[in-house]
């Protein structure tokens, strides 16, 4: 079945340091791929999505490249801000599952100032 | 634009208690589905339903009924509450499209104890 492996946290950076998440994920079709933010006591929103091979979807700053070769779609930002402090989840989404969104574990991100 | 509304934001239980969480999205979207979200371990998929009368099971659903009466509405139903449900519990509302979800929209969680 489908499936996303994240990187686990908790991930401590200084203000303006440079940000990668890692996801990989393994699929049977071919699927969208997504980052979520989730800010404290919040749902999650989406950041960003990618829906084909070698597609970029950037947002606020971050940015992810779907690479079907690889099967990862990693998350980076080249500043950070204290703002940033969230948990990110990577996801996909696909007909061969049916359409049912699957995430991964989620990394908390910490920001210090 | 309310977007995916879920009630209540808290909600205490005792064992052996029913209570429904109700979720309700105004974006005409075909899926709805329910997550919990527990620490260490991401979202889980609960149960999910691809259109109004249809309904399917997810990574964990024992414990757990739904029913999609109508496109707006999809509520979820505990039958006998067990502190293993202590948890933070998701509706998300998509539209589907060429095969695949759009962007997931999500309520603002219930949070739930079960004593």
């Amino acid at each position: 079945g489908n499936s996303v492996t994240q990187m686990e946290g908790p991930v401590t950076l200084s203000e303006e340091a440079f940000l990668t998440i890692n996801c990989t994920y393994t699929a049977t079709g071919y699927p969208s791929l997504f980052w979520y933010v989730q800010y404290p006591g919040e749902g999650l929103q989406l950041l960003l999505k990618a829906t084909k091979a070698d597609d970029k979807g950037s947002n606020k700053g971050f940015e992810a490249t779907y690479r079907k070769e690889t099967t990862s779609f990693h998350l980076e930002k080249g500043s950070v801000q204290v703002s940033d402090s969230a948990v990110y989840f990577c996801a996909l989404s696909d007909l061969s599952g049916g359409f049912k969104t699957i995430f991964g574990a989620g990394t908390r991100l910490f920001v210090k100032a | 634009n309310a977007g995916v509304t879920q009630t209540p934001k808290f909600q205490v239980l005792k064992t052996g208690q029913s209570m429904t969480l109700q979720c309700a999205q105004d974006m005409n979207h075909e899926y709805m589905s329910w997550y919990r979200q527990d620490p260490g371990m991401g979202l889980r998929l609960i149960h999910y339903s691809v259109g109004a009368g249809i309904t399917d099971q997810g990574e964990v659903p024992n414990g757990y009924n739904v029913s999609r009466s109508t496109t707006e509405d999809f509520p979820l139903r505990l039958l006998s509450a067990a502190p293993s449900q202590t948890s933070v519990y998701f509706c998300a509302s998509s539209a589907t499209r060429q095969g695949s979800n759009t962007e997931a929209f999500f309520g603002q969680g219930t949070r739930l104890t079960v004593v």
